[in-house]
């Protein structure tokens, strides 16, 4: 069955960088995207960005291009979500989901469990 | 960037009633919704793609309807593992953004 397994909780201090994880199984790593997005408490879904798994191709939100880098590693069937910069209003739960598509239809059906990201001085 | 406006934000319904839940898109993005329900500390559970097609799995109470800008999730006899918070998001150009939520509660 198709798994996302995430990294743990972080507590990081503003201007830190951070590094959350995202290990796949179940599937065929390279024939499906990632995305990763996140929830600040109480408050919406947000869209943060998509790789392919099978080209690296990346697109980001405008808002993220310059402090984030999603990656993958295919040996590991792993994707990660990189942060610089951090900021107190960065605190949220991160998800990393798979993209899948239908008729062109791109989709997240499978989710990771989340990863809890605390900015705090 | 495309914008969800997402209504209402919150629902009060009791169980075995009908609700709909609304999404509208600040263009026209044909039939590319998604529509997610999430309960809390969960991820969201994707329930419908390409605005009406029902994720193999998902109880067929459940429908999404209308293309363009204006797009609808319906739950016909709601039960109990219903209330929960419900998504839209369009899929139609990058960033895919999400609407801002709808809390549907027990009345």
């Amino acid at each position: 069955q198709v798994q996302l397994v995430q990294s743990g909780a972080e507590v990081k201090k503003p201007g830190a960088s951070l590094k959350v994880s995202c290990k796949a199984s179940g599937y065929t790593f390279s024939n499906y995207g990632l995305i990763w997005v996140r929830q600040a408490p109480g408050q919406g879904l947000e869209w943060m960005g998509w790789i392919s798994a099978y080209s690296h191709d990346t697109n980001y939100a405008q808002k993220f291009k310059d402090r984030v880098t999603i990656t993958t590693d295919t040996s590991t069937t792993s994707a990660y979500l990189e942060m610089r910069s951090l900021k107190s209003d960065d605190s949220a739960v991160y998800y990393c989901a798979r993209d899948s598509i239908h008729g062109g239809n791109p989709f997240p059906d499978y989710w990771g469990q989340g990863t809890l990201v605390t900015v705090s001085s | 960037d495309i914008q969800m406006t997402q209504s209402p934000s919150s629902l009060s319904a009791s169980v075995g009633d009908r609700v709909t839940i609304t999404c509208r898109a600040s263009q026209s993005i044909s039939t590319y919704v998604n529509w997610f329900q999430q309960k809390p500390g969960k991820p969201p559970k994707l329930l419908i793609f390409a605005a009406s097609s029902l994720l193999s799995g998902v109880p067929s109470r459940f429908s999404g309807s209308g293309s363009g800008t204006d797009f609808t999730l319906t739950i016909t006899s709601l039960q109990p593992e219903d209330f929960a918070t419900y998504h839209c998001q369009q899929s139609f150009s990058t960033p895919y953004n999400f609407g801002q939520g709808t809390k549907l509660e027990i009345k």
